[in-house]
């Protein structure tokens, strides 16, 4: 019953390097997110998915990039990471019906220096 | 733009009294509302949600949360708080269309005291 996985679950970065977070749903849902938690701000996003190989920007897009080239995943890609960037990032899905409960992954805490 | 606004940051309640913590939230239709619940160092786990019907929706481990469209309010109620409880709560509203996105409010830390 694995849900919603992020991998990896901390990471320490320098400014101007690349990563990619990882996401990954088992329950064949059709829409995913990513949204970024920043200490009293509540959750912004970032991309979202409606489906495989589709992606539109969110809230706040700039300095990531997003692609859905199968249901189950859904990888955010920091390029340049920047220490505005140091965040907590969840990953979300939830299936089909505009009603559906949203599940969240467990979150990635990455800190750029 | 829809928007949720949740005015108190911080809360404190002694073990055994009653919980509110208040919601107003903005957008144009019948919103989706939900109340979320972060542990430390966790993600964030549905608690209720309301989509139409009962104004007063009741959720897991004893919350509850009442739609008052004339307020454009969702206020999560509690009767009696246990200490387990202490967490940071989110109220968010989501929009039907649009890849039915989720906007959030700034969240409301919980402490109880024993």
């Amino acid at each position: 019953n694995a849900g919603v996985t992020q991998t990896p679950k901390f990471r320490i970065l320098k400014i101007g390097q690349s990563m990619t977070l990882q996401c990954a749903q088992d329950m064949n849902h059709n829409y995913m997110y990513w949204y970024r938690q920043d200490p009293g701000m509540g959750l912004k996003l970032i991309y979202y998915s409606v489906g495989a190989g589709i992606t539109d920007k969110g809230e706040v897009p700039n300095g990531y990039n997003v692609s859905r080239s199968t249901t189950e995943d859904f990888p955010l890609r920091l390029e340049l990471a920047a220490p505005s960037q140091t965040s907590v990032y969840f990953c979300a899905s939830r299936a089909g019906d505009s009603g559906n409960t949203i599940y969240f992954g467990e979150g990635s805490w990455l800190t750029v220096v | 733009a829809q928007s949720v606004t949740q005015p108190d940051i911080h809360i404190t309640v002694s073990e055994g009294a009653s919980l509110e913590l208040r919601c107003n939230y903005s957008y144009g239709a019948t919103p989706y509302l939900f109340w979320y619940v972060q542990s430390p160092g966790q993600g964030l786990q549905l608690l209720l949600k309301y989509f139409s019907g009962d104004t007063l929706v009741q959720g897991i481990k004893g919350f509850e949360a009442e739609f008052k469209r004339s307020q454009s309010s969702f206020n999560l109620r509690k009767p009696s708080v246990h200490w387990s409880d202490a967490a940071e709560y989110f109220c968010a509203v989501g929009d039907a269309g649009g890849g039915n996105k989720l906007t959030f409010g700034t969240g409301t830390q919980l402490k109880v005291e024993l």
